[in-house]
């Protein structure tokens, strides 16, 4: 078992660009739940998903951020126009549901 | 919502001596309550977890201690050793079906000096 796979590891990005994070959950788990280190800070729970389903987005900012859990394939949390606060590390986890999430390398995105 | 307040947000000690790192948080109704620790660079990694139908639970040299009724739970690390040295994160959650849903504390910089 692989764990949870995420890439890329590091990705830079120009201001206005788009980012494409994706995530690869452990084999057999169904839920996958995206969350946003910045520097120096603890994680920040940003949404929970299951295949083709949004469970949570409360943690979600309202615009410019969106995630996907598709039937087949890894989860992708997109952001628009990237600025520079968003420069962060993002960390994907994924659990069977009823027990404990196991998170990934996270991807470190940095907007120049 | 949820809110969760850790500390202290450094610890130093020395190697041999224990560690106790404390989370206090809101909402009643929570349930599930885990230990992540994160090395520099590094993904958070899983080290202990407590549901709320259990007061303490141990692990070798780390142990987490619960109270529902004060809201608060503690984290126990015995006998420390320099590869100890991390940063430590409480998470609360609801349990239930979705037990990676958390609210996290701050951070603890735990550092053992040898």
């Amino acid at each position: 078992n692989a764990g949870v796979m995420q890439n890329p590891r590091h990705l830079v990005r120009r201001r206005g660009q788009e980012a494409r994070l994706r995530c690869s959950p452990m084999k057999g788990h169904s839920h996958v739940y995206w969350y946003r280190q910045l520097p120096e800070e603890g994680l920040k729970f940003m949404v929970y998903l299951q295949k083709e389903n949004i469970i949570d987005e409360s943690g979600m900012p309202k615009e410019r951020f969106s995630a996907e859990f598709p039937k087949e394939g890894p989860s992708i949390l997109r952001i628009q126009q990237v600025v520079r606060g968003d420069s962060a590390a993002y960390f994907c986890a994924s659990s069977l549901g009823q027990s404990e999430a196991f998170f990934g390398q996270g991807t470190r995105l940095t907007v120049v | 919502g949820e809110n969760v307040e850790q500390h202290p947000s450094t610890l130093s000690v020395q190697e041999g001596d224990s560690a106790v790192i404390k989370c206090t948080y809101s909402d009643s109704a929570s349930n599930y309550f885990p230990w992540y620790k994160q090395e520099l660079g590094k993904r958070p990694q899983l080290i202990i977890d407590i549901r709320s139908n259990v007061g303490e639970k141990k692990d070798q040299r780390i142990a987490v201690t619960l109270n529902k009724t004060a809201k608060h739970f503690s984290l126990h690390i015995t006998e420390t050793q320099p590869e100890d040295s991390a940063v430590y994160f409480c998470g609360v959650g609801a349990g239930g079906t979705s037990y990676g849903k958390l609210t996290f504390g701050q951070g603890t910089i735990l550092t053992v000096h040898p």
